[in-house]
């Protein structure tokens, strides 16, 4: 999962398999969670989001997967491409007002020919 | 639409320089986020701003001012640089202002060295 620190954890698998990357969130009152995918020299890209009342999600190849009991938050994306090496953002909305998200470390996924 | 756009792409300045950084977006979005980008970590929310005429403060908001000038605008200003505020920043916005649970649509960022 990701922590705080200065080395960015990774992730490499074999194009065409499956990958999971998961994420640790921090406040139990959080209601809303974002996964964003961030290319190099880009600004983070949207890829699927799941609210507090839901435990799973499923977008084109993505499922997000929240366990709130222990506070976890899972992007898996199955068989990978090339295009989605990348580092992914877990976020969570810790606002009951405007919404403030608070980003996690990020994950380097790397995907092999 | 060009979404959420940001100038400059690049910035080099001294210590103790000023600059802003300027964001735009074309989609009628009620709220607007500055954040900042260090190498390696996750994004971090500097100020915010949830509707045209409102700021507050985020996580990292020391050195750092904002101006909503618009429904479509939201600057960052910097009054004098510091060589710790080198980082990449981007601006993005939302839909809905209170309470949301809307997706967060980013700028391409601008790289800011301070030497």
């Amino acid at each position: 999962g990701e922590s705080v620190g200065l080395h960015l954890p990774t992730l490499s698998v074999q194009e065409g398999d499956n990958s999971i990357i998961n994420c640790a969130y921090s406040n139990s009152a959080s209601d809303y969670f974002i996964w964003y995918k961030q290319e190099s020299g880009k600004g983070p890209q949207f890829i699927i989001d799941i609210r507090s009342n839901m435990d799973k999600r499923q977008g084109q190849r993505v499922t997000v997967l929240l366990n709130k009991t222990v506070k976890h938050l899972s992007l898996q994306i199955a068989a990978t491409q090339p295009g989605d090496s990348a580092v992914y953002f877990c976020a969570e909305n810790m606002s009951q007002g405007a919404q403030k998200l608070v980003f996690g470390q990020g994950t380097r996924l790397t995907i092999n020919p | 639409n060009a979404g959420v756009t940001q100038t400059p792409k690049f910035q080099v300045l001294k210590t103790g320089q000023s600059m802003t950084l300027q964001c735009a977006q074309d989609m009628n979005h009620n709220s607007m986020y500055w954040y900042r980008q260090d190498p390696g970590m996750g994004l971090r929310l500097i100020y915010y701003s949830a509707s045209e005429g409102t700021t507050d403060k985020g996580e990292v908001p020391n050195g750092y001012n904002v101006s909503r000038l618009n429904k479509r605008e939201f600057s960052l200003r910097l009054e004098s640089a510091a060589p710790s505020q080198t980082s990449v920043y981007f601006c993005a916005s939302t839909r809905v202002g209170q309470g949301s649970q809307e997706t967060q649509y980013f700028g391409p960022g601008t790289r800011l060295l301070v030497l």
